[in-house]
């Protein structure tokens, strides 16, 4: 069975903190996505990456950043976390263009 | 502003019913429409797909109806169960990219 899976479910950081949330996925995907979901708005792409140590800007790229060393890991980076950061964040992989998107079960972070 | 627009935001359907979900785009470039389906605490997983040769794809109960001149699409959801609610999120994509637009979510409740 594929699997993307999320380190942490929940996380509580205080504002300022520089907070890590990483993914990892074991079905040799290309191409990995970061999604943040909030009511009303559904997911907006934050970050994707289509090959190890390569990037591309979503569209809600700000206050965020992004690492890919190996294929199997994608990490999100909050340089300086903010209240309006609160959000659950979905990760997802793809093996090819307009291949489904199968996503982590997400981590719901929460800044205080 | 929101590429794909998705109505209504919350349902509420008898067992047995039907379960309909409207979608809406601009790009007329999309070519691949998925629809995800949400439970608690678990991430989006792929239901049903169509790209826009055809007019209608079915699997099972799950029934997706495309008309590309008006540029919409929907979810039927034939003899709603229960085990159907959740959350639905219709999404749009270009041929050749790897970036999904995703509607704003559907709440679907199916009552006993």
């Amino acid at each position: 069975d594929v699997k993307v899976t999320q380190s942490s479910r929940y996380l509580v950081k205080r504002t300022g903190e520089k907070v890590f949330l990483e993914c990892v996925q074991d079905m040799d995907h290309e191409n990995m996505f970061w999604y943040r979901q909030d009511p009303g708005l559904g997911l907006r792409l934050i970050y994707f990456s289509y090959d190890v140590k390569m990037k591309e800007k979503g569209d809600i790229p700000e206050g965020y950043s992004v690492s890919r060393e190996k294929k199997e890991r994608f990490s999100l980076i909050l340089e300086s976390a903010s209240t309006n950061q609160t959000s659950m964040y979905l990760c997802a992989g793809a093996s090819s263009y307009n291949s489904p998107l199968h996503f982590g079960n997400g981590t719901r972070l929460t800044v205080t | 502003q929101q590429q794909v627009k998705q109505s209504p935001q919350s349902l509420i359907v008898q067992k047995g019913g039907i379960s309909i979900i409207n979608c809406a785009y601009e790009n007329t470039a999309f070519d691949y429409f998925p629809w995800y389906q949400q439970f608690p605490g678990k991430g989006p997983a792929l239901l049903i797909a169509i790209r826009p040769d055809v007019s209608e794809k079915k699997e099972g109960r799950f029934t997706i109806s495309f008309n590309k001149s008006a540029k919409q699409f929907s979810l039927h959801i034939m003899d709603s169960q229960p085990g159907d609610s959740a959350t639905y999120f219709c999404a749009a994509s270009m041929l050749g990219f790897n970036k999904f637009y995703f509607g704003s979510g559907t709440k679907l409740n199916v009552k006993p």
